[in-house]
């Protein structure tokens, strides 16, 4: 059962443009979302983060929205650059002291047209 | 700060033969993890530790082994490697606190063949 799911493999874009990454879940229980950023030979690094309490996070030209209703968040990249070509992993986690794990779907490779 | 290392970068085994990889952290982070990243999966999780001796199974622990004896280190095991273990294996930590997001620090990965 995959409680995270990115259904788009791939995405392209044009420079300068808005770049939609999107990804759904299942498990109610979540209460903090993540997105990873990852180029080719590297691990995952942290990008943005949003509380299930908020439903939009931004930082320069990232922002997550969250819509919890229907189980799914976005994350939205204006404008979009060459440097942003990479994998995108959306992650989830259940607050369970003890057993703080990260949930990640199967990821959407971005790449930004010059 | 190094951040988080692993060793090493890459591994051919044979069929049945052992291994340990090495994870090390200079942040002095309580949990560890270890994932394996195959193609059209994701990152998937094997085990972790949430602190200096203690282990939990993931979502995919069989075939792996590990120990967590130094807070720093966490090592994965291969006691008898299979094809199917052929992945990039990824090492990460963390340091939950009330109000954080969970974020983990990952490592560069290992590429693990097994022929």
């Amino acid at each position: 059962d995959q409680q995270v799911k990115q259904n788009s493999p791939s995405l392209s874009v044009q420079e300068g443009r808005i770049s939609i990454l999107n990804c759904d879940y299942t498990n109610s229980m979540f209460d903090y979302f993540l997105w990873y950023k990852k180029y080719p030979a590297e691990g995952p690094t942290f990008l943005i983060s949003i509380s299930s309490i908020k439903d939009k996070n931004e930082d320069g030209r990232f922002t997550v929205f969250l819509n919890k209703s229907a189980k799914h968040l976005s994350l939205h990249i204006v404008p979009s650059q060459p440097g942003d070509s990479a994998v995108y992993f959306c992650a989830a986690s259940a607050r369970i002291f003890g057993n703080e794990k990260l949930t990640f779907g199967t990821g959407t490779r971005l790449t930004i047209i010059p | 700060n190094a951040g988080v290392t692993q060793t090493p970068k890459f591994r051919v085994l044979k069929t049945g033969q052992s291994m340990t990889l090495l994870c090390a952290q200079d942040m002095n982070h309580e949990y560890m993890y270890w994932y394996r990243q195959d193609p059209g999966m994701g990152l998937r999780l094997i085990h972790y530790s949430v602190g200096e001796g203690t282990t939990a199974k993931g979502e995919v622990p069989d075939g792996y082994n590990v120990s967590r004896l130094k807070k720093q280190n966490f090592l994965l095991g291969l006691e008898s490697a299979a094809p199917s273990q052929t992945s990039v294996y990824f090492c990460a930590s963390s340091f939950p606190r009330v109000g954080s997001s969970y974020e983990q620090y990952f490592g560069p990965g290992t590429r693990l063949t097994v022929t």
